[in-house]
């Protein structure tokens, strides 16, 4: 069965510092994986996704992700943090076009 | 290009009750999927829909029950409802793999 692991359920940054956001996932098989955000209020939103072939992601907003077979991982990446990016994230990985989440990110950014 | 849409944005109901919630997919996209958020935890699974079929379906017990119509569009209907119920319902619609996803029907039932 596929599962996803986020480790820490909250990450506070500065503005301008790295935002690095875990994940990790559990699959027989190589998954499709995914990283969404979600605002107040609001539905999910894509910022990228891994399917085949080169393993560094890149996606909106600056984010990145690199696919990491060995480690499981799927860690969410961004090199200097704006107070536009607090958020909820969300890792998800599916096999079947179903999507299983993690439970989520809350990322607090300071000034 | 509307994404998807869902109505209504929010709803009140009581324990017992029946609901029904609506979802328009993306234009082009004919999978839709249902996934129940609880308040601060990610999304689950609920059901899949295509080609007016019921595809996959998560760990939901039968009260939760779906439609998907000609135009791709779909409902959500819950019988029976419990206060566990509250939740923030999302529909996704998708083509090839890649979910796009509503805004989303915030549940309460009292």
């Amino acid at each position: 069965a596929q599962s996803v692991t986020q480790l820490g359920s909250h990450v506070s940054v500065s503005e301008g510092a790295l935002v690095l956001l875990r994940c990790n996932y559990s699959s027989s098989v190589p998954p499709y994986l995914f990283w969404y955000v979600q605002y107040p209020n609001q539905g999910l939103q894509l910022l990228l996704k891994y399917t085949t072939g080169a393993t560094l992601v890149k996606g909106i907003n600056g984010f990145e992700a690199e696919f990491k077979k060995s480690e499981t991982s799927f860690h969410l990446t961004k090199p200097s943090a704006h107070m536009s990016d607090a958020a909820e994230y969300f890792c998800a990985v599916s096999l079947t076009d179903k999507l299983i989440f993690g439970t989520g990110t809350r990322l607090q950014v300071f000034p | 290009d509307a994404g998807v849409t869902q109505s209504p944005t929010h709803l009140i109901k009581t324990r017992g009750q029946q609901v029904t919630l609506r979802c328009s997919p993306k234009s082009g996209h004919d999978t839709v999927s249902w996934y129940q958020q609880a308040l601060g935890q990610g999304p689950q699974f609920i059901f899949q829909y295509y080609e007016e079929e019921e595809r996959q379906r998560g760990n939901f017990p039968d009260r939760f029950s779906g439609h998907q119509f000609p135009n791709y569009s779909s409902e959500l209907n819950v019988n029976a409802l419990l206060l566990g119920d509250s939740a923030l319902y999302l529909c996704a619609s998708s083509l090839r793999r890649e979910q796009f996803f509503g805004p989303g029907t915030r549940l309460t039932v009292l």
